[in-house]
C-alpha cells in the first residue's frame, strides 16, 4: 500500500525549533519530488516547500525561507522539515505529499499521495 | 496573495451540476489539479491533467481548461460531495507549488 506517515509535530514556544518527519512506503521514494503542505486552523492549503528526487533542488514559500529546511534520505525513504525560529503563524497541520510532474505539451503537476498530517502549535 | 484565484463559496441543489473555477497565469502552461477536503481529513486528489480521475473517484467529477482558467465540474452533485475544493499547480516560475484559496461547496 502506498503510504505517507508524518510525525514530529507538537507544541513549541515562539522562537523554538521542531523537526518533522515523513515516512514513505509502498513506492519508489527516490523517484519522486516531495512536498510539505500546511493548513492553518480554519484556513486553506498552503504549499510550503518541495525537494527534487536527489535533493539537488529545494524551493520554499517566501514566508519560511531562511527558517525552514527541507531534506530527504532516500536510503531511509524519509522526508524531513526542519523548522527554526517558529512563529505563531506557523501553527498548522503539516502534510507531506508526493508530487508528480511531467510535460506533454502542457505540464502535468499534481500531488497524488498525502499523509494524514501532523499538528504543529506555536504558542507560549 | 495566492496566484490561483477561486470563488470562496458555491452552492448546488442535490442532483444538479456545479462548476468550480480557478484562474491564474500559470494555468496557461500547467493543467490544474483538484483536491477535495472534508473536515478533519487530508486532501484527496480528484482531477489531474487534462481530465483524469484517480482510481476510486466517481465519474461525476470532470475537469476542463481554457486559457488561464481551469474548471472542476460535478455532474449530479451528491450530499457526500459537500466539501472544500482546492486547485493546484506550480507557479509561473515552475519551481514552487501554489494552491487556490479554496471553494466551499454546499449541497442543498
Amino acid at each position: 500500500e502506498v503510504q505517507l506517515v508524518e510525525s514530529g509535530g507538537g507544541l513549541v514556544q515562539p522562537g523554538g525549533s521542531l523537526r518533522l518527519s515523513c515516512a514513505a512506503s509502498g513506492f519508489t521514494f527516490s523517484s519522486y519530488w516531495m512536498s510539505w503542505v500546511r493548513q492553518a486552523p480554519g484556513k486553506g492549503l498552503e504549499w510550503v516547500a518541495n525537494i527534487k528526487q536527489d535533493g539537488s533542488e529545494k524551493y520554499y514559500v517566501d514566508s519560511v525561507k531562511g527558517r525552514f529546511t527541507i531534506s530527504r534520505d532516500n536510503a531511509k525513504n524519509s522526508l524531513y522539515l526542519q523548522m527554526n525560529s517558529l512563529r505563531a503563524e506557523d501553527t498548522a497541520v503539516y502534510y507531506c505529499a508526493r508530487e508528480y510532474i511531467a510535460v506533454a505539451g502542457y505540464y502535468y503537476y499534481y500531488m497524488d499521495v498525502w499523509g494524514k498530517g501532523t499538528t504543529v502549535t506555536v504558542s507560549s | 496573495s495566492s496566484e490561483l484565484t477561486q470563488d470562496p463559496a458555491v452552492s448546488v441543489a442535490l442532483g444538479q451540476t456545479v462548476r468550480i473555477t480557478c484562474q491564474g497565469d500559470s494555468l496557461r502552461s500547467y493543467y490544474a489539479s483538484w483536491y477535495q477536503q472534508k473536515p478533519g481529513q487530508a486532501p484527496v486528489l480528484v482531477i489531474y491533467g487534462k481530465n483524469n480521475r484517480p482510481s476510486g473517484i466517481p465519474d461525476r467529477f470532470s475537469g476542463s481548461s481554457s486559457g488561464n482558467t481551469a474548471s472542476l465540474t460535478i455532474t449530479g452533485a451528491q450530499a457526500e460531495d459537500e466539501a472544500d475544493y482546492y486547485c493546484n499547480s506550480r507557479d509561473s516560475s515552475g519551481n514552487h507549488g501554489v494552491f487556490g484559496g479554496g471553494t466551499k461547496l454546499t449541497v442543498l
